[in-house]
């Protein structure tokens, strides 16, 4: 299985300030054949579904804010809150969807300062 | 508007069984395939369950395999997961996913989820 990992665990950024989640997988999810990392981005709020932000490592999804940005390629990855709004408050996670098992990583907790 | 809504959970026994349905609406639902994850509370997402658009490939975690099944039916726009020999570590929120493909890859919808917990 790929196992992800994601640092930190939690961070505490002020409003309007830059925050950065990291994401490592245990192997590469960049297939050669097309190019295309297979790593998502997704924000889950208290109480609520996951919701979708980013997709092929940097693609983000209809409707996200454009302060979310995604980076990264084969095994590193990075996701950027630019300036840090209070409904950004939530847990994101990556996820791999190269291979099955579909995995995911456990999550980093943002809040503000 | 694409909406996924789960039922089917419950309180159930060690051992036990139960089978969660996902009624899929906003979309052509045959067209995509469809997963299962789930969410043991306070913790992380674990992917439980994946189905092809006609239902002929199915997958499965290694922590359910032969105890879960994940099916769907078309004709009905609904999904569903027979979850059987329930154990204590089942016990989550199960959300239905919809993949963004005919495919097993990112999930661009979610349902609200349905909670079993496995209890005696």
């Amino acid at each position: 299985d790929i196992v992800m990992t994601q640092s930190p665990d939690a961070l505490a950024v002020s409003l309007g300030e830059r925050a950065t989640i990291n994401c490592k997988s245990s192997q590469s999810v960049l297939y050669s054949s097309n190019n295309k990392n297979y790593l998502a981005w997704y924000q889950q709020k208290p109480g609520q579904p996951p919701k979708l932000l980013i997709y092929w490592a940097s693609t983000r999804e209809s409707g996200v804010p454009d302060r979310f940005s995604g980076s990264g390629s084969g095994t590193e990855f990075t996701l950027t809150i630019s300036s840090l709004q209070a409904e950004d408050v939530a847990v994101y996670y990556c996820h791999q969807y190269y291979r099955i098992p579909l995995t995911f990583g456990p999550g980093t907790k943002v809040d503000i300062k | 508007e694409v909406q996924l809504l789960e039922s089917g959970g419950d309180l159930v026994q060690p051992g036990g069984s139960l089978r969660l349905s996902c009624a899929a609406s906003g979309f052509t639902f045959g067209n995509y395939d469809m997963s299962w994850v789930r969410q043991a509370p306070g913790k992380g997402l674990e992917w439980v369950a994946g189905i092809s658009i006609r239902g002929r490939s199915t997958y499965y975690a290694d922590s359910v395999k032969g105890r879960f099944t994940i099916s769907r039916d078309n004709s009905k726009n609904t999904l569903f997961l027979e979850v059987n020999r329930l154990r204590a570590e089942d016990t989550a929120v199960y959300y239905c996913a919809k993949s963004s493909a005919a495919m097993i890859v990112y999930h661009d919808y979610w349902g609200q989820g349905t909670l079993v917990t496995v209890s005696s």
